[in-house]
Formats: structure tokens, C-alpha cells, sequence
């Protein structure tokens, strides 16, 4: 089974403190995704990563950066955390190229509280 | 830009009736996602589909996929209790299957005995 892991599942953050989030995928994925999820708004991209080092923008990346030092690790980092950042926070990852019948994966998720 | 609309947002049905939510999308894509979500959990994959007229069925739930429309359907039969989730369709972004997936707002689905 494919597994990825995202290690917080709930945290309490104070504004203005830097925050990481991880997620870890074991089945070698070139891909990897970070979303959040807000009610009435449904999941946003923010950042997503094709290589290891390489990251591209998605819709909504202000506020947030990511780190791709491994295949099998993305991390989101947000660098003072606001409370309009408090969300849940979903990693997903895929195989690169068009495999017919691919799924993309995604984490437990973590939620995140900016007090 | 690609938009993705769901219908309804909330459904609130009973056990063993049957019902449709709708998927459409703005721009061509070949490759469609549905995803079931229950509270306080992730996203669980229920379908991809990948071209025209495309079916796929999993128990109850149905999925469709009409590219010349830019319509999706999951079609749910007999409902039962354990059905209530919040369902959700994607689209690839760019339609090269990357995973940059644009969301609907997704559909909550209420079964009730």
C-alpha cells in the first residue's frame, strides 16, 4: 500500500512563530503536493515539487515555502505563521508521467491552530 | 482558469433512493478524480477517469465521465448510512495528469434511515 505520512496530525502554533509541516511518501513518487483545506473553499493547491530541489508555485503559495531535499520528503514551511493560516494541511503524492489509472495519494492530514 | 463545479453542495438523503451529483469543469482534461472524504479524515480514492465515456462502478456508486460535456456524474443507488461523506471531483490542472489538481467544493451527502 502506498503510504504517506504527514508526522504532526495537530498543532498549536503562536502568530509569528515558523512552522514545519512534513510528509513523507514511501513508493518513490516523483511528485509531491501540498493543499490546505478550508470549509467553503474546499482544497487550494500551494505548492507542488516534480525533482528533488525543484518546486513550483500553485494558486495560493503566499505565506508558505517548501523544501524538497529528498525524493521521498516535502516539507511546508510556513515562516511566521498568521492566523489566517490556521487550516488543515493535506500532502499528496503521485508518480510522475500519464499511468493509466493512477490515483494521486494523500496524507492523514494536519491540522494546524495559529493563536 | 479552470473551474470545477459541484451539484448539489449538501444532500440530504434517505436510505434506498437513488441520486446523481454532478461534476463540471471549465476547460478540456482527460483525466477526472473522485475522492470521498469523512469528517476529521482524509481523502480516500474512489475513481479516475481517464476518457470519454468512461464508467467505473464500486458497490452503490457510479462514476461517468463526458469529455465533450466537461461532465462528470457519480451516481449513487440505494443509499445506505454508511454512504455519508463528503464527496469531491478533481481535475488535472493542465490535463498531463501531473496531479495539479483543481477541486470542487465538494458535496455532502446525508444519509438518513
Amino acid at each position: 500500500d502506498v503510504k504517506v505520512t504527514q508526522s504532526s496530525r495537530y498543532l498549536v502554533k503562536r502568530t509569528g512563530e515558523k512552522v514545519f509541516l512534513e510528509c513523507v511518501q514511501d513508493m518513490d513518487h516523483e511528485n509531491m503536493f501540498w493543499y490546505r483545506q478550508d470549509p467553503g473553499l474546499g482544497l487550494r493547491l500551494i505548492y507542488f515539487s516534480y525533482d528533488v530541489k525543484m518546486k513550483e508555485k500553485g494558486d495560493i503559495p503566499e505565506g508558505y515555502s517548501v523544501s524538497r531535499e529528498k525524493k521521498e520528503r516535502f516539507s511546508l514551511i510556513l515562516e511566521s505563521a498568521s492566523t489566517n493560516q490556521t487550516s488543515m494541511y493535506l500532502c499528496a503524492s503521485i508518480p510522475r508521467g500519464k499511468y493509466s489509472g493512477n490515483t494521486i495519494y494523500f496524507g492523514e492530514g494536519s491540522w494546524l491552530t495559529v493563536v | 482558469e479552470l473551474k470545477v463545479e459541484q451539484n448539489p453542495l449538501f444532500l440530504s438523503m434517505q436510505e434506498g433512493k437513488n441520486y446523481t451529483i454532478y461534476c463540471n469543469y471549465s476547460t478540456t482534461s482527460d483525466r477526472l478524480y473522485w475522492y470521498r472524504q469523512d469528517p476529521g479524515k482524509s481523502l480516500e480514492s474512489l475513481f479516475v477517469l481517464l476518457s470519454n465515456g468512461a464508467v467505473k462502478q464500486e458497490g452503490r456508486l457510479m462514476a461517468s465521465l463526458d469529455t465533450k460535456a466537461r461532465l462528470s456524474t457519480l451516481h449513487i443507488t440505494a443509499a445506505v448510512h454508511d454512504l455519508s461523506a463528503t464527496y469531491f471531483c478533481a481535475v488535472d490542472a493542465y490535463g498531463g495528469s501531473q496531479g495539479n489538481l483543481i477541486f470542487g467544493k465538494g458535496t455532502k451527502l446525508s444519509v438518513k434511515p
